[in-house]
């Protein structure tokens, strides 16, 4: 089993709606961070998180919205997508301070 | 600001090539340096890494060293395979993240091996 899962791994949507990403890990990390992929530009940090109480915005965060249910779980949300939100995004996790972060599979989002 | 910078891609080379994919940064204090891979389909794994100056980080073959006084973390592997096709990010953390290891990614780098 995965250790980091995303869900849904593919989702096509129209603008206007509202949609949630979900991302779940057991390898019991403390640090959730939700990155967004783009063609030739990388990783781009939309939010990240230390723990429920503790949500911070990244360099891309206008437009998202994200909930640290538990530990385990940290959650994006689009309130009301519009295109060019489509991208690949990905959940991570780590552990301290300078240890490698731990990518789920990703989830393909295109917005009609 | 923080900011990588690394070659564009394609690279095409045949198997048993040596490869080597230039990064460079800017940073201030002592950033910590990552090389990620991503097979298709799949999100990124680890490959290296090194936290500090003339440090050498290695998996895999492959190989890269923190290079402060040109600012550079290259990735090189003496003989590839058609297995190593994937696209490679470079990426940093910065020194003052206040308790995260928040990274900063280069836009990535195919690379395409053929028999």
């Amino acid at each position: 089993d995965a250790d980091v899962t995303q869900t849904p791994r593919n989702r096509i949507t129209k603008t206007g709606k509202r949609i949630m990403l979900e991302c779940s890990q057991t390898k019991g990390h403390d640090r959730m961070y939700w990155y967004r992929q783009d063609p030739g530009l990388g990783l781009q940090l939309i939010y990240y998180s230390f723990d429920v109480k503790d949500i911070n915005k990244g360099e891309i965060s206008d437009g998202y919205s994200v909930s640290r249910q538990a530990q385990a779980k940290f959650s994006l949300s689009l309130e009301s997508a519009i295109p060019n939100q489509t991208a690949l995004y990905f959940c991570a996790t780590s552990d301290l301070v300078d240890q490698p972060q731990h990518f789920g599979d990703g989830t393909r989002l295109s917005i009609l | 600001g923080n900011s990588v910078t690394q070659m564009e891609g394609p690279v095409t080379l045949s198997e048993e090539a040596f490869l080597t994919i230039n990064c460079t940064y800017t940073a201030t204090g002592y950033p910590s340096l990552f090389w990620y891979v991503q097979y298709p389909g799949e999100g990124l794994q680890l490959l290296l890494k090194a936290t500090k100056a003339d440090d050498k980080g290695s998996n895999k073959g492959f190989e890269a060293t923190y290079r402060k006084e040109t600012t550079s973390f290259h990735l090189e592997k003496g003989s590839v395979q058609v297995s190593d096709s994937a696209v490679y990010f470079c990426a940093l953390s910065p020194s003052f993240s206040g308790g995260y290891n928040k990274l900063i990614f280069g836009a990535g780098t195919r690379l395409a091996v053929h028999p």
